[in-house]
Order: structure tokens, then C-alpha cells, then sequence
């Protein structure tokens, strides 16, 4: 079936640093893939996301490329903020399997950025 | 809009018990599902459902069941709780079936069965 394979933290990083968090997927289908952060003591909510190849989703300085040949959509963020602090959550939709309403997730990673 | 509702949000039950946790969406959306989230896990589908009176198991559906009278409404019924359905658990939404379509979800409900 399909799976998602993100690095796994945690990670700790120091404000203005770089991110890069590594998720590649396999799939039956052609799917969709999103990235989703959960802050403290919330729910998940959707940070960005791509439908096609070649495809770059960006949010809050958050960037994503679907890469089909690697099979990876890495999320990487050129300086990060305390706020940043949360849990990252890869995911595929894959029309293949069902749809919207069947996400796959990775297991997340744990990010914490000290001032 | 409110969203995807959940309660409650704290719930400690003993080995046996039953319960029901109760999701609501107001955005109309025809699709909804119920996840667990447990720690290294990430987030594992417990059933979902494509409309009112359509309901099927995701991966983890064992000692849950789900039914869907409305459109606005997908509870989730635990029969006879045991300490491994401690978890987290999300409900979500989604306008359509299309796979670039987003999923909404709620604030979740903490589970713990003593």
C-alpha cells in the first residue's frame, strides 16, 4: 500500500536557522502531496501543498517541491522563528486508494526553535 | 463558520466502558473521517465516510464503529474501551473526493482508558 517516509526528530534548531525536512512516498496512484504542522495542543491544520509534478507549494516562508522522479517533497525554510516550534506532518491523498478523505501521514517530526 | 467541531476534548474512561465522541462539520462537506494519532505513529485512518448512510473502514477500524445520519455529523462509537485505544483522535472534512482537495480538521479529543 502506499506509505510516507519523513525523517524523525526531534529536531532542534536556533531562530534564523535553516530547515530542510525530509519526506519521500511511494504510491499506487498519482497522488497528492501535503504538508500539515500541528502547534501545541492542536489540531492539524494544512501548511502547503502540490498536486502535480514539478509543483512548489509555499506558506509562511515554508516551501515544498514535488518531485515525481525522486519520489521526495522535502519541506525546507531559509530562516526559522520560535513560532515555527510545532510538529510537521507529511501526507499523500492518492486517488488510486480513494481520495481526500483517506490521507496517508508520515510519522512527523518534532520541531522546537530556541531564541 | 466554526468548522470541525469536536467534544469532548478530555476523556478518561475505564477498561469496558463505552463511549461516543462526537464530530460536526458546517462547511457542507460530503466527506469526513476519523483518524488516531499516537506517538511515533503519526496519524492512522479509523473509518471514513463519503456521505450520510456511507460508512467503510480505514486501517485501524477494529473496536470502532461509525455511522452518518446527516451530512454535518460523524460520530465516533467506542463499544467496550481497552488502555490501546489511549490516543489522540481527529476528526476531518473534505469538500470533494478529489485527491488535491484539502482535509480540515478539528482540535481533537485526548482518550485515555484506564
Amino acid at each position: 500500500g502506499d506509505s510516507v517516509t519523513q525523517m524523525e526528530g526531534p529536531v532542534t534548531l536556533s531562530e534564523e536557522a535553516c530547515l530542510t525536512i525530509n519526506c519521500t512516498y511511494t504510491a499506487t496512484g498519482y497522488p497528492s502531496l501535503f504538508w500539515y504542522v500541528q502547534y501545541p495542543g492542536e489540531g492539524l491544520q494544512l501548511l502547503l501543498k502540490a498536486t502535480k509534478a514539478d509543483d512548489k507549494g509555499s506558506n509562511k516562508g515554508f516551501e515544498a517541491t514535488y518531485r515525481k522522479e525522486t519520489t521526495s517533497f522535502h519541506l525546507e525554510k531559509g530562516s526559522v522563528q520560535v513560532s515555527d516550534s510545532a510538529v510537521y506532518f507529511c501526507a499523500l491523498s492518492d486517488g488510486a486508494q480513494g481520495g481526500s478523505e483517506k490521507l496517508v501521514f508520515g510519522k512527523g517530526t518534532k520541531l522546537t526553535v530556541n531564541p | 463558520n466554526a468548522g470541525v467541531t469536536q467534544t469532548p476534548k478530555f476523556q478518561v474512561l475505564k477498561t469496558g466502558q463505552s463511549m461516543t465522541l462526537q464530530c460536526a462539520q458546517d462547511m457542507n462537506h460530503e466527506y469526513m473521517s476519523w483518524y488516531r494519532q499516537d506517538p511515533g505513529m503519526g496519524l492512522r485512518l479509523i473509518h471514513y465516510s463519503v456521505g450520510a448512510g456511507i460508512t467503510d473502514q480505514g486501517e485501524v477500524p477494529n473496536g470502532y464503529n461509525v455511522s452518518r445520519s446527516t451530512t454535518e455529523d460523524f460520530p465516533l462509537r467506542l463499544l467496550s474501551a481497552a488502555p490501546s485505544q489511549t490516543s489522540v483522535y481527529f476528526c476531518a472534512s473534505s469538500y470533494s473526493q478529489e485527491t488535491t482537495d484539502t482535509q480540515y480538521f478539528g482540535p481533537g479529543t485526548r482518550l485515555t482508558v484506564l
